[in-house]
């Protein structure tokens, strides 16, 4: 098995850019996936395969890769977007999947 | 419109057993793996246990193996997870969660509401 890292918080203001990190030794060989929960909600998948974004989600919300770390973007932040936010992955063979800790973002 | 909506969760006490259900419409349930996913108050995200489209293979989180049996029923449209032996730690919502990718990404498509399991004396 093997860990993703996540800061526990980010915090911006309103139409700022907040950007989140997950970092993991495998991850130059394996995709990241995003979810969003807010307060009392399922999660909701943001982003997959480190920057497919699904439909429906807006395009504010962007996703890149260097190295071991991948970063969930969100380009002029909106009160709504206030949620923790979680990576990812699995093992090569896909028969364990890992998230990281999540990542509180606050809209100041 | 895809929905999955998840049952079974209850206050058991430890070294009981509890049964949960994720009943799934919008889509067609044979193709696809599905997974549980649960979440401990106040805490992350916890992948438990995945099931193929087929049946097998199966795979679970060490926290998991040996006491609990993942299933499904394609003609009921339906996944199940038999929970044993369960402890305090067991205490989380249980998310019934659609899995898809390829050779090179798996993820959770779409997710339940969840279900309450609590293990308490």
């Amino acid at each position: 098995s093997y860990e993703l890292t996540q800061p526990p918080s980010v915090s911006v203001s309103p139409g700022q850019t907040a950007r989140i990190t997950c970092s993991g030794d495998a991850l130059p060989k394996q995709y990241v996936s995003w979810y969003q929960q807010k307060s009392g909600q399922a999660p909701v998948l943001v982003m997959y395969k480190d920057r497919e974004r699904p439909s429906g989600i807006p395009e504010r919300f962007s996703g890149s890769s260097s190295g071991t770390t991948v970063t969930l973007t969100i380009t002029g932040v909106q009160a709504e977007d206030e949620a923790d936010y979680y990576c990812q992955s699995t093992d090569s063979s896909h028969s364990y999947v890992v998230f990281g800790g999540g990542t509180k973002l606050t809209v100041l | 419109e895809v929905q999955l909506v998840e049952s079974g969760g209850d206050l058991v006490q430890p070294g009981g057993s509890l049964r949960l259900s994720c009943a799934a419409s919008g889509f067609t349930f044979s193709g696809y793996s599905m997974n549980w996913v649960r979440q401990a108050p106040g805490k992350g995200l916890e992948w438990v246990s995945y099931i193929s489209s087929t049946t097998s293979p199966i795979y679970y989180a060490d926290s998991a193996r040996g006491r609990f049996t993942i299933s499904r029923d394609n003609a009921k449209n339906s996944m199940y997870l038999e929970m044993n032996s369960l402890r305090a730690e067991d205490t989380a919502v249980y998310y019934c969660a659609r899995g898809t990718g390829d050779g090179y990404t798996y993820y959770f498509d779409s997710w339940g509401q969840g279900t309450l399991v609590t293990v308490s004396s």
